[in-house]
Protein backbone atom coordinates (compact mmCIF):
# COMPACT_ATOMS: atom_id res chain seq x y z
CA UNK A 1 0.00 0.00 0.00
CA UNK A 2 1.18 3.66 -0.74
CA UNK A 3 3.05 4.95 2.68
CA UNK A 4 1.90 8.56 1.54
CA UNK A 5 -1.46 9.85 0.10
CA UNK A 6 -1.62 13.49 -1.39
CA UNK A 7 -5.14 15.28 -1.55
CA UNK A 8 -6.52 16.06 -3.95
CA UNK A 9 -5.04 14.78 -6.60
CA UNK A 10 -5.33 17.47 -9.04
CA UNK A 11 -7.20 20.88 -8.31
CA UNK A 12 -8.49 23.72 -10.85
CA UNK A 13 -8.73 27.20 -9.13
CA UNK A 14 -9.00 30.64 -9.96
CA UNK A 15 -6.14 33.11 -10.31
CA UNK A 16 -5.98 34.73 -7.02
CA UNK A 17 -8.08 31.80 -5.12
CA UNK A 18 -5.99 30.36 -1.76
CA UNK A 19 -5.79 26.67 -2.41
CA UNK A 20 -3.81 23.78 -0.03
CA UNK A 21 -2.84 20.61 -0.79
CA UNK A 22 -2.14 17.33 1.65
CA UNK A 23 0.07 14.91 2.50
CA UNK A 24 -0.58 12.07 4.91
CA UNK A 25 1.28 9.33 6.15
CA UNK A 26 0.63 6.02 7.21
CA UNK A 27 3.41 6.05 10.05
CA UNK A 28 5.60 8.47 11.83
CA UNK A 29 8.53 10.22 9.40
CA UNK A 30 11.51 11.60 9.79
CA UNK A 31 11.82 14.40 7.57
CA UNK A 32 9.24 15.63 4.89
CA UNK A 33 10.32 17.45 1.68
CA UNK A 34 7.47 19.62 -0.99
CA UNK A 35 8.56 19.71 -4.49
CA UNK A 36 7.24 21.46 -7.50
CA UNK A 37 7.25 19.60 -11.16
CA UNK A 38 6.68 21.43 -14.28
CA UNK A 39 4.91 18.82 -16.52
CA UNK A 40 7.77 16.38 -17.54
CA UNK A 41 10.74 18.04 -16.24
CA UNK A 42 12.91 17.95 -12.93
CA UNK A 43 11.49 18.82 -9.40
CA UNK A 44 12.10 21.84 -8.08
CA UNK A 45 12.59 21.79 -4.02
CA UNK A 46 10.70 23.99 -2.24
CA UNK A 47 10.74 23.24 1.63
CA UNK A 48 12.21 20.65 3.97
CA UNK A 49 10.42 19.80 7.46
CA UNK A 50 11.30 17.93 10.09
CA UNK A 51 10.20 19.35 13.46
CA UNK A 52 6.55 18.13 14.46
CA UNK A 53 5.08 21.35 14.36
CA UNK A 54 7.33 22.93 12.38
CA UNK A 55 5.91 25.82 9.43
CA UNK A 56 7.81 27.34 7.05
CA UNK A 57 7.02 29.93 4.34
CA UNK A 58 8.53 31.29 1.05
CA UNK A 59 6.90 33.91 -0.87
CA UNK A 60 3.18 32.47 -1.03
CA UNK A 61 3.94 29.15 -0.16
CA UNK A 62 3.55 27.97 3.34
CA UNK A 63 3.79 24.27 4.72
CA UNK A 64 3.57 23.01 7.78
CA UNK A 65 4.23 19.53 9.56
CA UNK A 66 1.84 18.42 12.50
CA UNK A 67 3.27 17.51 15.98
CA UNK A 68 2.82 13.91 15.16
CA UNK A 69 4.92 14.27 12.15
CA UNK A 70 2.27 12.22 9.99
CA UNK A 71 0.56 14.90 8.16
CA UNK A 72 1.78 18.10 6.35
CA UNK A 73 0.06 20.60 3.83
CA UNK A 74 1.26 23.36 1.64
CA UNK A 75 -0.99 26.37 1.41
CA UNK A 76 -0.79 28.70 -1.55
CA UNK A 77 -2.08 32.08 -1.27
CA UNK A 78 -3.24 34.31 -3.84
CA UNK A 79 -2.44 31.92 -6.65
CA UNK A 80 -1.10 32.52 -9.83
CA UNK A 81 -0.28 31.27 -13.14
CA UNK A 82 3.12 30.30 -12.47
CA UNK A 83 2.19 28.13 -9.38
CA UNK A 84 0.59 25.72 -11.64
CA UNK A 85 1.95 21.90 -12.00
CA UNK A 86 2.72 18.87 -10.32
CA UNK A 87 3.15 18.98 -6.45
CA UNK A 88 4.95 16.49 -4.58
CA UNK A 89 5.82 15.29 -1.22
CA UNK A 90 8.46 13.24 -0.06
CA UNK A 91 9.29 11.70 3.11
CA UNK A 92 12.00 9.70 4.62
CA UNK A 93 10.89 7.51 7.64
CA UNK A 94 14.22 6.30 9.04
CA UNK A 95 16.85 9.11 10.49
CA UNK A 96 19.74 9.75 8.79
CA UNK A 97 18.59 8.73 5.26
CA UNK A 98 18.04 10.17 1.82
CA UNK A 99 15.97 7.35 1.08
CA UNK A 100 12.48 9.04 -0.03
CA UNK A 101 9.22 7.55 -0.70
CA UNK A 102 6.96 10.06 -2.63
CA UNK A 103 3.46 11.09 -2.23
CA UNK A 104 0.85 10.48 -5.30
CA UNK A 105 1.16 14.10 -6.48
CA UNK A 106 -1.29 16.91 -6.49
CA UNK A 107 -1.73 18.15 -10.29
CA UNK A 108 -2.62 22.07 -9.94
CA UNK A 109 -4.36 24.27 -12.87
CA UNK A 110 -4.50 28.03 -12.43
CA UNK A 111 -6.78 29.63 -14.29
CA UNK A 112 -5.72 33.45 -15.27
CA UNK B 1 22.23 23.76 -3.48
CA UNK B 2 23.84 22.32 -6.73
CA UNK B 3 23.00 22.98 -10.19
CA UNK B 4 22.57 19.02 -12.30
CA UNK B 5 22.61 18.58 -16.00
CA UNK B 6 21.15 15.75 -17.81
CA UNK B 7 21.89 14.17 -21.31
CA UNK B 8 20.09 13.65 -23.38
CA UNK B 9 16.81 15.22 -22.46
CA UNK B 10 14.58 13.00 -24.66
CA UNK B 11 14.71 9.89 -26.83
CA UNK B 12 12.89 7.90 -28.80
CA UNK B 13 14.28 4.21 -29.01
CA UNK B 14 13.79 0.89 -30.00
CA UNK B 15 12.83 -2.27 -27.92
CA UNK B 16 15.77 -4.53 -27.75
CA UNK B 17 18.60 -1.34 -27.98
CA UNK B 18 20.14 0.02 -24.90
CA UNK B 19 20.46 3.52 -23.87
CA UNK B 20 23.05 5.16 -21.07
CA UNK B 21 21.78 8.63 -19.97
CA UNK B 22 24.66 11.11 -17.92
CA UNK B 23 23.92 13.18 -15.01
CA UNK B 24 26.62 16.18 -14.00
CA UNK B 25 26.76 18.07 -11.30
CA UNK B 26 28.06 21.11 -10.46
CA UNK B 27 30.29 20.60 -7.63
CA UNK B 28 31.28 17.38 -5.71
CA UNK B 29 28.45 15.41 -3.86
CA UNK B 30 28.47 12.28 -1.99
CA UNK B 31 24.92 10.83 -2.51
CA UNK B 32 23.44 10.96 -6.08
CA UNK B 33 20.61 8.73 -7.05
CA UNK B 34 18.43 7.46 -9.83
CA UNK B 35 15.06 7.44 -9.74
CA UNK B 36 12.04 6.57 -12.30
CA UNK B 37 8.89 8.52 -13.02
CA UNK B 38 6.51 5.79 -15.41
CA UNK B 39 3.61 7.67 -16.75
CA UNK B 40 1.31 9.22 -14.81
CA UNK B 41 2.90 8.45 -11.22
CA UNK B 42 5.54 9.13 -9.00
CA UNK B 43 8.72 8.71 -8.10
CA UNK B 44 10.75 5.75 -7.53
CA UNK B 45 14.37 5.26 -7.06
CA UNK B 46 16.15 2.07 -8.75
CA UNK B 47 19.74 3.03 -7.12
CA UNK B 48 22.17 5.20 -5.08
CA UNK B 49 24.84 5.21 -7.32
CA UNK B 50 27.80 4.83 -4.63
CA UNK B 51 31.50 6.56 -5.59
CA UNK B 52 34.17 3.71 -6.53
CA UNK B 53 31.72 0.96 -5.94
CA UNK B 54 28.69 -0.68 -7.17
CA UNK B 55 25.54 0.97 -7.11
CA UNK B 56 23.14 0.09 -4.52
CA UNK B 57 20.00 -0.97 -5.92
CA UNK B 58 16.16 -1.08 -4.33
CA UNK B 59 13.70 -3.96 -4.89
CA UNK B 60 12.53 -4.56 -7.89
CA UNK B 61 15.98 -3.51 -9.88
CA UNK B 62 19.20 -5.27 -10.83
CA UNK B 63 22.26 -4.29 -12.07
CA UNK B 64 21.63 -6.43 -15.64
CA UNK B 65 18.80 -3.89 -16.62
CA UNK B 66 20.18 -0.71 -15.01
CA UNK B 67 23.94 -0.83 -14.36
CA UNK B 68 25.11 2.55 -13.36
CA UNK B 69 28.50 4.16 -13.02
CA UNK B 70 29.96 6.61 -10.65
CA UNK B 71 33.84 7.07 -11.56
CA UNK B 72 34.05 10.25 -9.48
CA UNK B 73 31.62 12.97 -7.07
CA UNK B 74 30.20 14.88 -10.36
CA UNK B 75 29.16 12.37 -12.61
CA UNK B 76 27.07 9.70 -12.81
CA UNK B 77 25.52 7.16 -15.70
CA UNK B 78 22.48 5.32 -15.84
CA UNK B 79 22.24 2.37 -18.57
CA UNK B 80 18.99 1.29 -19.16
CA UNK B 81 19.09 -2.19 -21.13
CA UNK B 82 17.21 -4.17 -23.46
CA UNK B 83 14.81 -1.89 -23.49
CA UNK B 84 10.73 -2.86 -23.72
CA UNK B 85 8.26 -0.15 -24.11
CA UNK B 86 7.78 -0.38 -20.27
CA UNK B 87 10.89 1.19 -20.05
CA UNK B 88 9.19 3.89 -21.31
CA UNK B 89 9.51 6.90 -18.34
CA UNK B 90 11.45 9.48 -17.24
CA UNK B 91 14.54 9.34 -15.32
CA UNK B 92 15.57 11.55 -13.13
CA UNK B 93 18.77 11.84 -11.12
CA UNK B 94 19.16 13.37 -7.57
CA UNK B 95 21.63 14.79 -5.45
CA UNK B 96 22.42 15.13 -1.48
CA UNK B 97 23.60 18.24 -0.43
CA UNK B 98 21.89 19.42 2.40
CA UNK B 99 22.16 19.01 6.31
CA UNK B 100 18.51 18.42 6.37
CA UNK B 101 18.81 15.53 3.96
CA UNK B 102 17.14 17.42 1.22
CA UNK B 103 17.93 16.31 -2.64
CA UNK B 104 17.96 17.78 -5.34
CA UNK B 105 16.92 16.78 -8.52
CA UNK B 106 18.04 17.38 -12.40
CA UNK B 107 15.47 17.86 -15.07
CA UNK B 108 15.05 14.43 -16.39
CA UNK B 109 15.28 12.50 -19.44
CA UNK B 110 12.16 11.30 -21.00
CA UNK B 111 12.49 8.77 -22.81
CA UNK B 112 10.15 6.50 -25.20
CA UNK B 113 10.92 2.52 -26.42
CA UNK B 114 8.58 1.77 -29.27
Amino acid sequence: SQELEQSPQSLIVQEGKNLTINCTSSKTLYGLYWYKQKYGEGLIFLMMLQKGGEEKSHEKITAKLDEKKQQSSLHITASQPSHAGIYLCGADFTSGTYKYIFGTGTRLKVLA
Amino acid sequence: SAVISQKPSRDICQRGTSLTIQCQVDSQVTMMFWYRQQPGQSLTLIATANQGSEATYESGFVIDKFPISRPNLTFSTLTVSNMSPEDSSIYLCSVGTGEGYEQYFGPGTRLTVT
